[in-house]
């Protein structure tokens, strides 16, 4: 089945320690984000790709960065974790037409 | 970006009954949709309404929309307790961008 895959499902890093979270799609769509959910809050679109075009949003801090090295691969690096970083981090990917989104399972980041 | 607000934040209810939420929103829209969570996994779409129109059904499942009131109701009937979930309202206003609602937590008990 056509998917979204992010690995891993849970990530542990140490304060200040570099951390990529990756996602994989076999939807062929040419739109990924990457959102960041606190618990009990609202998904918050941190920077999305519309083919290879980086958009990235106003609030999002400078140590949360993305590469997408080709259509089926979208990276989320934190470069410095703090302890406010924890959080779930969902990648999700959509196509032309109505904007509908297709979620991975997430990946639940600890920070120690 | 605007948040959309929904309510109740939590509801309660006995397994057959039926659930309502609601959902407002600021900005003028193309679409609104519906999508839930599980707890500890992704969203997953449930049900788009165009601006142009009022009503639509799945399944189980009835969306309203009043743009004269920028408001959105979602309705599950026949509750499950499978149905238990946190559901979010997501609109979006053109691009590829949703913004979406706080969220409403449902818990169906059997």
């Amino acid at each position: 089945d056509a998917m979204v895959i992010q690995n891993p499902r849970y990530q542990v890093t140490q304060f200040g320690k570099p951390v990529t979270l990756s996602c994989s799609q076999t939807l062929n769509h040419n739109v990924m984000y990457w959102y960041q959910q606190k618990s009990s809050q609202a998904p918050k679109l941190l920077f999305h790709y519309y083919d290879k075009d980086f958009n990235n949003e106003a609030d999002t801090p400078d140590n949360f960065q993305s590469r997408r090295p080709n259509t089926s691969f979208c990276f989320l690096d934190i470069r410095s974790p703090g302890l406010g970083d924890a959080a779930m981090y969902l990648c999700a990917t959509s196509t032309n037409g109505e904007n509908i989104q297709y979620f991975g399972a997430g990946t639940r980041l600890s920070v120690l | 970006s605007q948040q959309g607000e929904e309510d109740p934040q939590a509801l309660s209810i006995q397994e057959g009954e039926n659930a309502t939420m609601n959902c407002s929103y600021k900005t003028s829209i193309n679409n609104l949709q519906w999508y839930r969570q599980n707890s500890g996994r992704g969203l997953v779409h449930l049900i788009l309404i165009r601006s142009n129109e009022r009503e639509k059904h799945s399944g189980r499942l009835r969306v309203t929309l009043d743009t004269s009131k920028k408001s959105s109701s979602l309705l599950i009937t026949a509750s499950r307790a499978a149905d238990t979930a946190s559901y979010f309202c997501a609109f979006g206003a053109g691009s590829y961008q949703l913004t979406f609602g706080k969220g409403t937590k449902l818990s169906v008990i059997p």
